[in-house]
C-alpha cells in the first residue's frame, strides 16, 4: 500500500495506552495552532486547535497543551485505538492578523499495536 | 456539508509534460489554498486565494506553476513543464477565512517520471 512519511519520527503505543505527540514550533509570534491527523491516501483532518491565550484545551479523547515559553506543543490521545494510527502534524499560524496561512511541521507517525 | 473535492486522484506524467489539477471548495468558503506535500514532509503552501484574488503566492514557482480561481469558487493548479522534483501530493483546502482551520481535500498524487 501507500507509504506516507518513510523517514518521519515514529511512536508506537499499545492499544488502550495514552499517546503523547510533541511538536516544537518556530515563531514566537504565532497565535493559533492546530493538530491534524493524516491517514494514508487522505488529506489532513482537523483534530483540535488552540489559541496562544490558552495553555490547554480538551476535546473528545484528545488534549492539546501549549507551552509558549519553550515554544512547544503536545497532543495527548487517551485510550489510543487502532483507528488512531496515522501521521500527526502540528501547524502554526505565524500571523496575528490578516492572512491565516498555516505552517506545518514534519509530522509524527503513530502506530497503535493491537 | 460536502467536503473539498479534488480531481484527478492520481496522475503520472513524463518530465517536461504539463498537468492540471482541479479543486472545488466547500460551498461558501471564501479562502482557498493549494499545498504541496512531498513524501515524508508536512504540507507546504503554494498559493492562497481570497475569493478570486491572490493573497499569497510567494512560495509558488511561477516559472512553471500557475493557478487561477476565476469566479471565486473552483480553482485549477497547473504545472508546465513538470520536473521530477514536482512529484508530490497536491492538496487543496478551503476555509471561511479569518483565523479558522482549514478543511482539506484528499489530494492529487502526482508522479513525474
Amino acid at each position: 500500500g501507500e507509504s506516507v512519511g518513510l523517514h518521519l519520527p515514529t511512536l508506537s503505543v499499545q492499544e488502550g495506552d495514552n499517546s503523547i505527540i510533541n511538536c516544537a514550533y518556530s515563531n514566537s509570534a504565532s497565535d493559533y495552532f492546530i493538530w491534524y491527523k493524516q491517514e494514508s491516501g487522505k488529506g489532513p483532518q482537523f483534530i483540535i486547535d488552540i489559541r496562544s491565550n490558552m495553555d490547554k484545551r480538551q476535546g473528545q479523547r484528545v488534549t492539546v497543551l501549549l507551552n509558549k515559553t519553550v515554544k512547544h506543543l503536545s497532543l495527548q490521545i487517551a485510550a489510543t485505538q487502532p483507528g488512531d494510527s496515522a501521521v500527526y502534524f502540528c501547524a502554526e499560524n505565524p500571523y496575528q492578523t490578516g492572512a491565516n496561512n498555516l505552517f506545518f511541521g514534519t509530522g509524527t507517525r503513530l502506530t497503535v499495536i493491537p | 456539508e460536502a467536503g473539498v473535492a479534488q480531481s484527478p486522484r492520481y496522475k503520472i506524467i513524463e518530465k517536461r509534460q504539463s498537468v492540471a489539477f482541479w479543486c472545488n471548495p466547500i460551498s461558501g468558503h471564501a479562502t482557498l489554498y493549494w499545498y504541496q506535500q512531498i513524501l515524508g514532509q508536512g504540507p507546504k503552501l503554494l498559493i492562497q486565494f481570497q475569493n478570486n484574488g491572490v493573497v499569497d503566492d510567494s512560495q509558488l514557482p511561477k516559472d512553471r506553476f500557475s493557478a487561477e480561481r476565476l469566479k471565486g469558487v473552483d480553482s485549477t493548479l497547473k504545472i508546465q513543464p513538470a520536473k521530477l522534483e514536482d512529484s508530490a501530493v497536491y492538496l487543496c483546502a478551503s476555509s471561511r477565512g479569518g483565523s479558522y482551520g482549514y478543511t482539506f481535500g484528499s489530494g492529487t498524487r502526482l508522479t513525474v517520471v
